[in-house]
């Protein structure tokens, strides 16, 4: 079984500062990774996602997430920070695309500072 | 496209009282999902649904939780009786192969 560990469950960066939130994963197989990302009293929307093509994905609203399998990782930042990014971020990890379904990580509480 | 709808987006319920809630998928999903989300967790797959058919639902509390999709179109969660740990929201989502997308779900609150 499939399964990923959201390091920090907040994360406080300033405005303007780096946005690293942190992802692992577990999988027998390859596997497919997204961020999602939840506004209060909102679904989730999605960010990115890896498909095993380019290791190096680019998302909505200048999150980027790079996919290294020697560190079982999948990493998400952005270069700086805007207050509006305040929200939950959740990592989430299938094996076989949409045909299964999503496996999340706890999440993680982005606070940005003014 | 019009998203994922789901309703009531909020309801109070006393334990041992049951509830219902209801999805409607993007048109042309084939694929529907029922997620548990408590607060301050991830959201929790509860079962998934391929046209009509139940492709997973390992993780329903089937003494309790039950869930259908006639026609292979709309889908509902049913909660018989209601427990106070049953307390959270209930997100519907629909994919026709990757990514998945959510309806804004529905919070219950049992008390």
């Amino acid at each position: 079984a499939q399964s990923v560990t959201q390091l920090g469950s907040h994360v406080s960066v300033s405005e303007g500062a780096l946005v690293l939130l942190r992802c692992n994963y577990s999988s027998s197989v390859p596997p497919y990774l997204f961020w999602y990302v939840q506004y209060p009293n909102q679904g989730l929307q999605l960010l990115l996602k890896y498909t095993s093509a380019a290791t190096l994905v680019k998302g909505i609203n200048g999150f980027e997430a790079e996919f290294k399998k020697s560190e079982t990782s999948f990493h998400l930042t952005k270069p700086s920070a805007h207050m509006s990014d305040a929200a939950e971020y959740f990592c989430a990890v299938t094996v076989r695309g949409g045909a299964d379904g999503l496996t999340f990580g706890k999440g993680t509480h982005l606070i940005i500072q003014p | 496209e019009a998203g994922v709808a789901q309703s009531p987006r909020y309801k109070i319920i006393e334990k041992r009282q049951s509830v219902a809630f209801w999805c409607n998928p993007i048109s042309g999903h084939a694929t529907l999902y029922w997620y548990q989300q408590i607060l301050g967790q991830g959201p929790k797959l509860l079962i998934q649904f391929q046209n009509n058919g139940v492709v997973d639902d390992s993780q329903l509390p089937k003494d309790r939780f039950s869930a259908e999709r006639l026609k292979g179109v709309d889908s509902t969660l049913k909660i018989q009786p209601a427990k106070l740990e049953d307390s959270a929201v209930y997100l519907c989502a629909s994919s026709s192969g990757s990514p998945l997308h959510f309806g804004n779900g529905t919070r219950l609150t049992v008390t």
